[in-house]
């Protein structure tokens, strides 16, 4: 199974910053990748699909890049309802895998 | 517009099943697989296993091999998840999902398991 390694596990942002979270797979996954949000109580929210095509009603302060094994999900300018935690999902190959995610805060 | 609409919430016993379903609605079944997803209080988001109704394949995580069955049912538009043997590390929520460039979810089905 391709195993996805994300980074870091929590960070804490004030309003305003700019936020980079990792995700590196176990092999090439071309671009095979999607990020999303998740708040308590909701379902997955798909932020970014394809490794760097924006979801339609998606502000365009989140942002994706990468291709292969490694992957950023940028936050330009973090936004009081950003805070939440994120996860990027590998549909490349089966078994799909996610993350481990990554919980912003507040600092 | 695609639409996955799960089943109720549920409660079980520790040692017994539980079978979700997934109704989806504008989307053409067999062109697409389905995915099954679950988030357990306070943990991330884990892949439970797949479907393709077009090739009637499953993929599963190793983790809950044996343990889950998922089918689906053309006639009804609607794809099911099995899992058995339950324990209180299963309550979670479940989701469905139609996988394609976009996936869209389903609503979640909390799925609460005592013993």
């Amino acid at each position: 199974a391709i195993q996805m390694t994300q980074s870091p596990s929590s960070l804490s942002a004030s309003i305003g910053d700019r936020v980079s979270i990792t995700c590196r797979a176990s092999q090439d996954i071309r671009n095979d990748l999607a990020w999303y949000q998740l708040k308590p109580g909701k379902a997955p929210e798909l932020l970014i699909y394809g490794a760097s095509n924006l979801q339609g009603g998606v502000p365009s302060r989140f942002s994706g890049a990468g291709s292969g094994t490694d992957f950023t999900l940028t936050i330009t300018s973090l936004q009081p309802e950003d805070f939440a935690s994120y996860y990027c999902l590998q549909d490349h190959t089966y078994p799909r895998t996610f993350g481990q995610g990554t919980k912003v805060e507040v600092k | 517009q695609v639409q996955l609409v799960q089943s109720g919430a549920e409660v079980r016993k520790s040692g017994s099943s539980v079978k979700v379903s997934c109704k989806a609605s504008g989307v053409t079944f067999n062109s697409f697989a389905f995915s099954w997803v679950r988030q357990a209080p306070g943990q991330g988001l884990e892949w439970v296993g797949g479907i393709i109704p077009l090739f009637g394949k499953t993929n599963y995580a190793q983790k809950f091999q044996g343990r889950v069955t998922i089918t689906a049912d053309e006639s009804a538009s609607t794809v099911y998840m099995h899992l058995s043997s339950l324990t209180s590390d299963d309550t979670a929520v479940y989701y469905c999902a139609r996988e394609a460039s976009i996936w869209r979810w389903g609503q979640g089905t909390p799925v609460t398991v005592s013993s």
